[in-house]
């Protein structure tokens, strides 16, 4: 298993296009979490996956956002209608329970909305 | 709410030079308490954590030992090489969210060792 895989690396949209992000966590990892981290700032939580429940939204996920997991396997980050605000790193990571030792974080798509 | 304090950037040193970065939180409960590590073009890795205080993380010549009496956790290394060049993030993770550990991150330092 080659870690925490994320795709695309690099997206740049025009504002107003949707956008999706793809992560494939490590295959035994019942957990998954989605942060954005913007330009000189650390990492904010988003959304978090148990299974293929989505558990927790944060408030920076507005109605643009949309995030699933089917078969809790793969997760998928869709943002509709973008806006040069939306610009940032959106890192995912898995863990296999409870315990944020186990966090293994991906390389993140870097999202440039012009 | 939680959250986490550190030190501005960029911190530029000489190698061999002595680091620290400060890490200062405010929190409910006990959080565990961590540092994670940036490189260029690659994912976060945890550097080292520590779950209760006075506990010490120790990890490739890094230490940070957990205070709660002043409520840090700050980063120390005592001959920093050039391959130490990163962004040192601390964060902490309150495990009374719900049943998960989300993270809760500082900005960031960013740290350049030159030759």
């Amino acid at each position: 298993d080659t870690g925490v895989s994320q795709d695309p690396r690099h997206k740049i949209t025009k504002r107003g296009q949707n956008v999706t992000f793809r992560c494939d966590p490590i295959s035994e990892h019942n957990r998954l979490y989605w942060y954005r981290q913007t330009l000189g700032q650390g990492p904010e939580f988003l959304t978090y996956f148990q299974n293929e429940a989505q558990l927790e939204k944060s408030r920076l996920l507005s109605d643009r956002f949309s995030a699933e997991r089917p078969k809790g396997s793969f997760s998928t980050l869709e943002i509709q209608r973008t806006e040069q605000g939306d610009s940032a790193m959106y890192l995912c990571a898995s863990s296999p329970g409870q315990g944020a030792s186990g966090y293994t974080f991906g390389s993140g798509t870097r999202l440039t909305v012009v | 709410g939680n959250s986490v304090t550190q030190m501005e950037g960029p911190v530029t040193l000489s190698e061999e030079a002595f680091l620290t970065i400060n890490c200062t939180y405010t929190a409910t409960g006990y959080p565990s308490l961590f540092w994670y590590v940036q490189y260029p073009g690659e994912g976060l890795q945890l550097l080292l954590k520590a779950t209760k205080a006075d506990d010490k993380g120790s990890n490739k010549g890094f230490e940070a030992t957990y205070r709660k009496e002043t409520t840090s956790f700050h980063l120390e290394k005592g001959s920093v090489q050039v391959s130490d060049s990163a962004v040192y993030f601390c964060a902490l993770s309150d495990s009374f969210s719900g049943g998960y550990n989300k993270l809760i991150f500082g900005a960031g330092t960013r740290l350049a060792v030159h030759p």
